[in-house]
């Protein structure tokens, strides 16, 4: 079967970094997904990886092993503003997205 | 307008009741997809339609349908209402048949939906 795994909650502190991490199992494999979802709004794209490394976009990175099926989102200088859901997808062979249940990171003080 | 317009933002539905969610788009975008987002749980695909004219089933069509008479507007129909369509429903475009990133969608800001 299809699946994605993140965790349900983070926590970190402001300025702080942090990495929130994806393992996808899908049929077929066309590239790895991350958006952002504040509460009560709509999911916003952030970056796409289908070669394996890690693609740097200001203040986030994204990693992606296409061998180990995983994939992590990492977010440096962390602000308030970050405080959101993350949700991490994969695209299957047929072009649709497996999307992950979302990861809700909490930032404090 | 800009971008894409979901209505209602909030609809509170007796079950049995028939039911049609708008989305419209103003980006020319080619795929139009419908999503619902409930707790615990990724997002699911509905119905999508690659082109106007043309639509296909998700993974939770059941009880759905959607039409695509032009590039702008992909109307989401519950038929007939039950409890377990309470949710929160997304509809989303992308151009990725048209050069930009496969898999990149813009969402509208969703349609709250309760079936009591």
């Amino acid at each position: 079967g299809q699946n994605i795994d993140q965790p349900t909650e983070m926590t970190a502190t402001e300025g702080a970094i942090v990495q929130i991490n994806c393992t996808y199992q899908t049929s077929g494999f066309n590239g790895l997904f991350w958006y952002q979802q504040h509460a009560g709004e709509a999911p916003t794209f952030l970056s796409y990886n289908v070669l394996d490394g890690l693609e740097e976009k200001g203040r986030f990175s994204s990693f992606l092993s296409r061998s180990k099926g995983y994939s992590y989102l990492l977010l440096k200088e962390l602000q308030m503003k970050d405080s959101a859901s993350y949700l991490c997808a994969s695209m299957d062979s047929n072009y649709q997205l497996i999307w992950g249940a979302g990861t809700k990171l909490i930032i404090k003080p | 307008i800009a971008g894409i317009t979901q209505a209602p933002t909030s609809q509170i539905l007796a079950a049995g009741r028939r039911m049609t969610l708008r989305c419209t788009q103003d980006m020319r975008h080619n795929a139009m997809y419908w999503y619902r987002q409930d707790l615990g749980l990724g997002l699911r695909l509905i119905h999508y339609s690659n082109t106007a004219g043309t639509t296909g089933k998700g993974e939770v069509p059941d009880g759905y349908s959607v039409s695509r008479a032009n590039t702008d507007d992909f109307p989401l129909t519950l038929a007939s209402a039950v409890p377990s369509q309470t949710s929160v429903y997304f509809c989303a475009s992308s151009d990725e048949y048209s050069g930009g990133t496969p898999g990149e969608l813009f969402f509208g800001e969703g349609s709250r939906l309760t079936v009591l």
